[in-house]
């Protein structure tokens, strides 16, 4: 089975303080993708960053970057220099090889405090 | 090119009524898929859909719940007889073609509020 744990319920910080939300992950398969999302107050779904299973390379995009290891099956996110307009739920995401339905976690609410 | 479009935005019933929400995919995909978001919680899958036929509905509930993707048109998730705990915000997603980690576009969502 899969599952997607984000263990930090709820984070707040302060304007420029740097944050990282974990995400872990189960599944007994070999190929699988990971996904970031954010959900702004406004409820819509923004996609940040998928990941393949085979490529462990670290990424980083403007403020934000992504920790891959698959040793420890966890796909963390920070965000460096946080900014009030950060503030959103952000959720990880698994799906498998050749099937098409995600498993996301619980979400992780970040509040960013001026 | 307009992004996975739904409606209502907000939908507001009373216990025993039907709900029904609509999704209309990117231009271009046919592949369209339902998620629920309970308050506080994630998302979770409920049914996956290509034109004309459901191709995996899983984390669909066994009754009132049910799904299409007509040849023509928006897909539909219609709830009958909806209860309170169908409280959710309903998402659609659309990709281009099934396979290997596609992502998945995600709609604005509905809110339904069973009253």
């Amino acid at each position: 089975a899969q599952k997607v744990t984000q263990a930090q319920t709820e984070i707040s910080v302060v304007e420029k303080e740097d944050v990282t939300l974990d995400c872990v992950y189960e599944t007994r398969d070999t190929t699988y993708y990971l996904f970031w999302y954010k959900q702004p107050p406004s409820g819509e779904l923004v996609f940040l960053i998928r990941r393949n299973s085979f490529d462990e390379q670290n990424e980083i995009s403007g403020r934000y970057s992504w920790n891959f290891q698959k040793s420890t099956s966890s796909f963390n996110f920070t965000i460096t220099a946080s900014q009030v307009v950060d503030s959103a739920v952000y959720f990880c995401a698994l799906s498998l090889y050749n099937f098409n339905k995600f498993y996301f976690g619980s979400g992780t609410k970040l509040n960013v405090k001026p | 090119n307009a992004g996975v479009m739904q409606n209502p935005r907000h939908l507001v019933r009373r216990r025993g009524q039907e709900a029904r929400l609509r999704c209309s995919p990117m231009k271009g995909h046919s592949h369209v898929y339902w998620y629920r978001q309970l308050p506080e919680e994630g998302l979770k899958f409920m049914v996956y859909l290509q034109k004309e036929n459901i191709i995996d509905e899983s984390g669909m509930p066994k009754e009132r719940f049910s799904a299409e993707f007509p040849k023509e048109g928006p897909s539909i998730l219609r709830i009958q007889q909806v209860v309170r705990g169908d409280s959710a915000a309903y998402f659609c997603a659309s990709s281009p073609e099934a396979g290997v980690g596609n992502e998945q576009f995600f709609g604005p969502g509905t809110r339904l509020t069973v009253l």
